[in-house]
């Protein structure tokens, strides 16, 4: 199993600033991935982040917009830039331990953009 | 494009009744299927995975089905009870160690 810690848990940001997100986990792990769930809606994937290498895209989702960092095996951060109300999410890490083919989940970061 | 589809979105049913989620994904190749409850706010908590394998598993009062020929999981709750009520997802991952592609969810509420 893993275990996943992010921050903040939830934050509330003006327009056209932008938040970083941490993801932490308790192993080290090959891949994490960035999910986001829009209000009333289900989990859409942004982008797989590889440690050493850059993080790969969904369709619809772009680096300037969600630069992501991975400086090692257990630790990514996700940063929502110029934020626009639009971007009010709740916004999960997520990882596949070595071992298991079950993903665990961090409890989410949930962004307001007023 | 793999599509996750979830029949019903919500339901609400009284404390100790027998129920099944759906779930059905338009693309049979899948690596395995999992099941997700998420409580309001919150993260997502697995319940249980299927290999593409397997017919079925059981963890507690939670059984779940995978037919992948056909496309379709169900997730069986036996006797359920209030602390049940939670939104479940279900997920297919195409190939290990890939990305879920998930499903709207079916929100359910446990009467007491």
């Amino acid at each position: 199993s893993a275990v996943i810690s992010q921050k903040p848990s939830r934050d509330i940001c003006q327009r056209g600033t932008s938040l970083t997100i941490q993801c932490q986990v308790d192993s080290q792990v090959t891949m994490m991935f960035w999910y986001r769930q829009q209000p009333g809606q289900s989990l859409t994937l942004i982008a797989t982040a590889n440690q050493g290498s850059e993080a790969t895209y969904e369709s619809g989702f772009v680096i300037d917009k969600f630069p992501i960092s991975r400086p090692n095996l257990t630790f990514s951060t996700l940063t929502v830039s110029n934020m626009s109300p639009e971007d009010s999410s709740i916004y999960l890490c997520s990882v596949n331990p070595t071992g298991t083919d079950t993903q665990y989940f961090g409890p989410g970061t949930r962004l307001t953009v007023l | 494009k793999q599509e996750v589809t979830q029949i019903p979105a919500a339901l609400s049913v009284p404390e100790g009744e027998n129920l099944v989620l759906n779930c059905s994904f338009t693309d049979s190749a899948i690596y395995n299927l999992q099941w997700f409850r998420q409580d309001p706010g919150k993260g997502l908590t697995s319940l249980l995975l299927i290999q593409s394998s397997q017919r079925e598993q059981t963890s507690g009062r939670l059984n779940a089905s995978l037919d992948k020929s056909s496309g379709r999981s169900t997730l069986y709750i036996a006797a359920s009870q209030p602390g049940d009520s939670a939104t479940y997802l279900c997920a297919v991952e195409e190939t290990s160690g890939s990305r879920l592609t998930f499903g709207e969810g079916t929100q359910l509420t446990v009467n007491p």
